[in-house]
């Protein structure tokens, strides 16, 4: 059974970064892509980016410029950073895993989600 | 931010069928396969359809989903109280060149 758990501050003051943890069990990192979503309140699930395991990226175009993600195939983990957040960052963000074939794409095993808000 | 269109909310009784429908364009579904979502407060989100109509082990054969053009719909057939959920499609889009998302379908059992 392939497990996602995230973990994260969940109290983010303005202007500074968020870092969140994605922790993987059940299956290796390895061989596989790992993504972030995230879903501000009331409203719908956003895409931010994926990374294989080797270290590849593609990151959501809106986002780009903030983000980073990396992995950790040691502890199997993979984690994303956050920058220069703003109210608008406040959502419930999502790890999932992301599989790429020649014709489909698709998120087969979700973490349960974790709450970041950007307050003062 | 959601790219593709869904209605908000669906409702049913026990044992009716239930249609969500999903839109969007060329770039998505007109060009990519379709996923579908079910989104459940507390509990992970889960993988309903993948590849238009595919159903990942574990899925009821209840939930059936299908693609024409650049719209696609899921189907939820004898309708259960457990099926009250969220549900939203997904497909790759080739402008974002990543996957965007529906703007998801409460399903309420009446």
């Amino acid at each position: 059974q392939v497990q996602l758990q995230e973990s994260g501050p969940g109290l983010v003051k303005p202007s500074e970064t968020v870092s969140l943890t994605c922790t993987v069990s059940g299956a290796s990192v390895s061989g596989y892509y790992w993504s972030w979503i995230r879903q501000p309140p009331g409203r719908g699930l956003e895409w931010i980016g994926y990374i294989y395991y080797t270290g590849n990226t593609n990151y959501n175009p809106s986002l780009k410029s903030r983000i980073t993600l990396s992995v950790d195939t040691s502890k199997n983990q993979f984690s994303l950073e956050l920058r220069s957040v703003t109210a608008a960052d406040t959502a419930v963000f999502y790890c999932a895993r992301f599989r790429i074939t020649e014709d489909t794409y698709f998120f087969d095993y979700w973490g349960r989600g974790t709450q970041v808000t950007v307050s003062s | 931010q959601s790219v593709l269109t869904q209605p908000p909310s669906a409702s049913g009784t026990p044992g009716q069928r239930v249609t969500i429908s999903c839109s969007g364009s060329s770039s998505n579904i007109g060009s990519n396969t379709v996923n579908w979502y079910l989104f459940l407060p507390g509990t992970a989100p889960k993988l309903l359809i993948h590849s238009n109509n595919q159903r990942p082990s574990g899925v009821p054969d209840r939930f059936s989903g299908s693609k024409s053009g650049t719209s696609a719909s899921l189907a939820i057939s004898g309708l259960q109280s457990e099926d009250e959920a969220e549900y939203f499609c997904a497909a790759w889009d080739d402008t974002v060149s990543g996957p965007v998302f529906g703007t998801g379908t409460k399903v309420t059992v009446l």
